[in-house]
């Protein structure tokens, strides 16, 4: 069974671009939730997904948005990229979003540069 | 408040020691508290959780504690192996309006030297 997958694994944009990063949850989950991980410091809640709806959204400026589809995945798109929004971008799914059972994909590397 | 705070940040033992992480959290409604192992270029990797009507969970040589009156818990791992070398995370759960999040710990990276 597959688990979280997350694409793409790396990414290099310039400042002011936008990006987009997407998630596949494993089969099941109906919720995403997508968290910040600056180097050496734990992951930040950024937003949760359940059934297509946005339940919660972390202490992020209006440049981070995210949806998910009707299949359950999920992208997050960030706008006007600033050096600080390099990061590895996590992905974790659950079965509803119920604050356990959560499995993380191995993220995706984002360096603005 | 929603903080989980993290000790020690970095941790170095030799193989065969045990090695001991604790953390300590704000909000007196969390229920639930899961440790993470993340090893370079990886994503979190759920090694144990604990739920606050337990006081202990073991499994193997990793074992994790909770007192809910001090508000914290800890992981202890037994016997460390070079392979148990990683950053580990603490969380736990937090009720925000309408929905559970998990909010973590800094991380404190284990080194276990053969």
């Amino acid at each position: 069974d597959a688990g979280v997958t997350q694409s793409p694994t790396h990414l290099i944009k310039t400042r002011g671009q936008q990006v987009t990063l997407r998630c596949s949850p494993i089969s099941g989950h109906k919720s995403v939730s997508w968290y910040q991980q600056v180097l050496g410091q734990g992951p930040q809640f950024i937003f949760q997904y359940y059934e297509k709806e946005e339940r919660g959204r972390g202490n992020f400026p209006d440049r981070f948005s995210a949806r998910q589809f009707p299949n359950y995945s999920s992208e997050l798109n960030v706008n006007a990229l600033l050096l600080g929004d390099s990061a590895l971008y996590l992905c974790a799914s659950s079965e509803r979003g119920q604050g356990y059972g959560y499995t993380f994909g191995s993220g995706t590397r984002l360096t603005v540069v | 408040g929603e903080n989980v705070e993290q000790h020690p940040s970095t941790l170095s033992v030799q193989e065969g020691d045990s090695a001991v992480i604790k953390c300590t959290y704000s909000d007196s409604a969390s229920n639930y508290f899961p440790w993470y192992k993340q090893e370079l270029g990886k994503g979190p990797q759920l090694i144990i959780d604990i739920r606050s009507n337990v006081g202990e969970k073991k499994d193997q040589r990793i074992a994790v504690t909770l007192n809910k009156t001090a508000k914290h818990f800890s992981l202890h791992i037994t016997e460390t192996q070079p392979e148990d070398s990683a950053v580990y995370f603490c969380a736990a759960s937090i009720k925000d309006t309408g929905f559970q999040k998990l909010v973590f710990g800094t991380g404190t990276r284990l080194l276990v030297s053969p």
